[in-house]
Order: C-alpha cells, then structure tokens, then sequence
C-alpha cells in the first residue's frame, strides 16, 4: 500500500514554542490530506482538511491561529502548533488521499507524539 | 452526541475465541471502513465496504455491511494475540469526510 510518512515521530517543547510537523506522501500525490488528533485512550479527532495549494477548512472548535496548516505540495503538508500549553500535548496523526486511487481511498501516517512541558 | 457508536468499548478474550465488535449509527453511509490501530501508531486500513449488506473477507476476520448502510460488525474467528489492538470504524456519507468512531479496545491473551 501506500506510503506517508510524518517527522518527527515524537517531541518534547517547552510551553510557549511552537513545533511543526511534516507529513508527506512517499509514493503518491496526495490532493487532500486530513490533520487528526487522539488523546489516550480515544478515537481520531478530525482537525482540518488542507487541500494542495489552498486554504486548509478547520473542523468546529479548532483554532486556526494556533494549528497552522500549509499544503505547499501534493506530497507534503505540514501542521505547526504556535505557543503550544501543555494541554496541546496529543498524538497528532496525518492522513492523505490518494487522488488517483479515489476519494475514499487515504492512508494514514504514523503519527507525531507532542508533550509539551 | 457521536455520530457512530462502536460495542463493546474493551473486549478481553482468550487465544482461540471468536468476537463480534459492532458499529452503529443512525446516519446512512456511503462507504464505511474497518481499521487497526497498535499502540504509539497510526490506523492501518482493514476493509472497506460500499454495498449494503456486503460481505467482505480478510483471513480470519469478516466484515459485513447492514443491509441499510448504517450499521457494521467485525467478526474474528479464533482470535490470536497479534490481533490486540484499537479497531475504528469509520463512515462517510456521499461527498463528505470520514468521521471515526470512538473504537474497540481488543485484547487478546495467550
């Protein structure tokens, strides 16, 4: 199957930075890819659909300002958490659709872990 | 309110057993899938299904689509530990984004 691939796998900030993480299409191009979000022990959170090249749409009581979203390319979007607080700490997971394959067809990264101190 | 429902939320069985974890929801659904989550990892699709009341196979696992598409259930026959794991069922109703359901937690013992 196809290949997404997220970096970094895991990271610890201080409160107040910001972290970015990648999430890349290896093998496919990939014209929507999808932001989640798990907390332990929970489902998958929708966070926001980023379509290549356009503004991503946010699910209801996800800000905008704080989860930066840009789909730069069809193999890469990338999710920056601004000012991050210790209770952005989450499991944050990357999926893209496989435009090609068809619309229900999307594959999942696998995952970046956030603790924020 | 979750728009899909999965049962049980934790099932602990034996090596050997059969299980049955179901999905519900009173929207109707385009497509729904099946996947399997392991710990610190992301969700590995399963199955897909399109049809109402389709029947779809992978090994020892069957999946089955209600004949309305609003409901689903997952079945595993003789469950081995390597079967541990979060199963999601996700479902998307025509021209929109999957949504997930809250999951269950399966573990198997040797």
């Amino acid at each position: 199957g196809a290949v997404v691939s997220q970096h970094p796998s895991w990271v610890i900030c201080k409160s107040g930075t910001s972290v970015k993480i990648e999430c890349r299409s290896l093998d496919f191009q990939a014209t929507t890819m999808f932001w989640y979000r798990q907390f332990p022990k929970q489902s998958l959170m929708l966070m926001a659909t980023s379509n290549e090249g356009s503004k991503a749409t946010y699910e209801q009581g996800v800000e905008k300002d704080k989860f930066l979203i840009n789909h730069a390319s069809l193999t890469l979007s990338t999710l920056t958490v601004t000012s991050a607080h210790p209770e952005d700490s989450s499991f944050y997971i990357c999926s893209a659709r496989d435009g090609v394959a068809g619309a229900d067809t999307q594959y999942f990264g696998p995952g970046t872990r956030l603790t924020v101190l | 309110t979750q728009l899909l429902e999965q049962s049980p939320q934790f099932l602990s069985i034996q090596e050997g057993e059969n299980l049955t974890v179901y999905c519900n929801s009173s929207s109707v659904f385009s497509s729904l899938q099946w996947y399997r989550q392991e710990p610190g990892e992301g969700p590995v699709l399963l199955v897909t299904v399109v049809t109402g009341g389709e029947v779809k196979k992978l090994k020892r696992l069957t999946f089955q689509f209600g004949d309305a598409r609003k409901d689903s259930s997952l079945h595993i026959t003789a469950a081995q530990p390597g079967d541990t794991g979060l199963y999601l069922c996700a479902g998307a109703r025509y021209g929109q984004n999957f949504v997930f359901g809250p999951g269950t937690r399966l573990s198997v013992l040797p």
